[in-house]
């Protein structure tokens, strides 16, 4: 398993702002990503953050707008930038990290953000 | 695309009951399935994770089976307590989606009360 924080746990931004949330993991884990959980809504993968590479994005979701860093093997950064109100959600970084190709994904505790 | 499907989308029992919680999902190219549990404003915790070979794996209370060819999962609680109220979440791990190697695609999930 793997235990994995974030920062922050939440926060309220004003429109047209940028917001950095940190995610630090306990070991040291090749693949992490990031999701967005929007209000009464499931969970939709952003991106894959690699060390070493670009993330990879999914559809609807775009560099520009959501900025990853994964300077190493236990941390990563995802920026929502240039803030909307449509952009209050919970952001949650997850690692896979249940052994060897088992491909079982943990999660941190969430970072939610309001956008007024 | 895969859809993942849960059933029901709410469920109020009392205290000791068995319960079932269902979910169905589209595509059957699945590498294995994870049930996760999530509080409210909280991130998720893994309870129990099944490759795509097995046919069911259990944790203490929780006992959760998979029928692939089917495309449907179980998740089954027994003896249901108040520290059971939370929303569950069924996800399988798709090979064919995503820009990354495999995407976690999640239901809705059902939310669950159990009452003293």
């Amino acid at each position: 398993s793997a235990v994995i924080s974030q920062k922050p746990s939440r926060d309220i931004c004003q429109r047209g702002t940028s917001l950095t949330i940190q995610c630090q993991v306990d070991s040291q884990v090749t693949m992490m990503f990031w999701y967005r959980q929007q209000p009464g809504q499931s969970l939709t993968l952003i991106a894959t953050a690699n060390q070493g590479s670009e993330a990879t994005y999914e559809s609807g979701f775009v560099i520009d707008k959501f900025p990853i860093s994964r300077p190493n093997l236990t941390f990563s950064t995802l920026t929502v930038s240039n803030m909307s109100p449509e952009d209050s959600s919970i952001y949650l970084c997850s690692v896979e990290a249940g052994g060897w190709n088992t491909g079982e994904l943990f999660f941190g505790e969430g970072s939610r953000l309001t956008v007024l | 695309k895969q859809e993942v499907t849960q059933i029901p989308a709410a469920l109020s029992v009392p205290e000791g009951e068995n319960l079932v919680l269902n979910c169905s999902f589209t595509d059957s190219a699945i590498y294995n399935l994870q049930w996760f549990r999530q509080d409210p404003g909280k991130g998720l915790t893994s309870l129990l994770l099944i490759q795509s070979s097995q046919r069911e794996q259990t944790s203490g209370r929780l006992n959760a089976s998979l029928d692939k060819s089917s495309g449907r999962s179980t998740l089954y609680i027994a003896a249901s307590q108040p520290g059971d109220s939370a929303t569950y979440l069924c996800a399988p791990y798709c090979m064919n989606y995503g820009g990354s190697q495999g995407n976690l695609i999640f239901g809705k999930g059902t939310k669950l009360s159990v009452k003293p």
